[in-house]
């Protein structure tokens, strides 16, 4: 089935750091690809996403690239800033069926000032 | 626009008791409609799901229930609490492919059981 593994948390960074959070992918077929935030005591919200193989998502500075090669959907982020500091969390859905949402189990991210 | 409403925001709840919990979507029609618990600490696992009125499937056997009476609204339900129900429960809509798949998320309820 599908699944999503993410680099294991927390991670704790300093204002103006680059960020980096691993996320890889096991997918039948051609799965989107997601990137959402949580914020503490909040929903999710979609952060960035990715529908086919080399594209690039990117918001609020975040960037995503959809590798098939590698089967991978890395968030980057050249400058990060007190402000992202939140839980991120990786998920794929499949095209078919019911959209069902695969998550990662979250990376808790704290950006010290 | 659209937007999705959850309530309660916060319920504690003894264990046994019954459990409600709405969530409706505005501004949008035949949505897909998912439940999602969030243990402390931990990711996000899929309840439930509906694709229509009436319609539900189940990812997980456990002692909670939904139901879907109308297009824009999502219900879920226990009779009996248990000690491990509480969590932060989300619910999400999606128009699926036509809408670019991506899922949108309700602010969520906090449920405690003591």
């Amino acid at each position: 089935g599908n699944s999503v593994t993410q680099m294991e948390g927390p991670v704790t960074l300093s204002e103006e750091a680059f960020l980096t959070i691993n996320c890889t992918y096991t997918a039948t077929g051609y799965p989107s690809l997601f990137w959402y935030v949580q914020y503490p005591g909040e929903g999710l919200q979609l952060l960035l996403k990715a529908t086919k193989a080399d594209d690039k998502g990117s918001n609020k500075g975040f960037e995503a690239t959809y590798r098939k090669e590698t089967t991978s959907f890395h968030l980057e982020k050249g400058s990060v800033q007190v402000s992202d500091s939140a839980v991120y969390f990786c998920a794929l859905s499949s095209t078919q069926g019911a959209q069902k949402l695969v998550f990662g189990q979250g990376t808790r991210l704290t950006i010290n000032p | 626009s659209q937007t999705i409403h959850q309530w309660p925001a916060t319920l504690v709840q003894p264990v046994g008791s019954p459990l409600s919990l709405e969530c409706t979507v505005e501004g949008t029609s035949n949505p897909n409609l998912y439940w999602y618990r969030q243990a402390a600490g931990r990711g996000l696992q899929l309840l439930f799901y509906s694709v229509g009125i009436g319609q539900i499937s189940s990812e997980v056997p456990q002692n909670l229930s939904a139901s879907r009476p109308q297009d824009r609204q999502f219900i879920l339900s226990s009779k009996k609490l248990l000690l491990s129900d509480s969590g932060f429960y989300l619910c999400a809509w999606t128009l699926g492919l036509a809408g670019g798949n991506e899922q949108f998320f309700g602010p969520g309820t906090r449920l405690t059981v003591l």
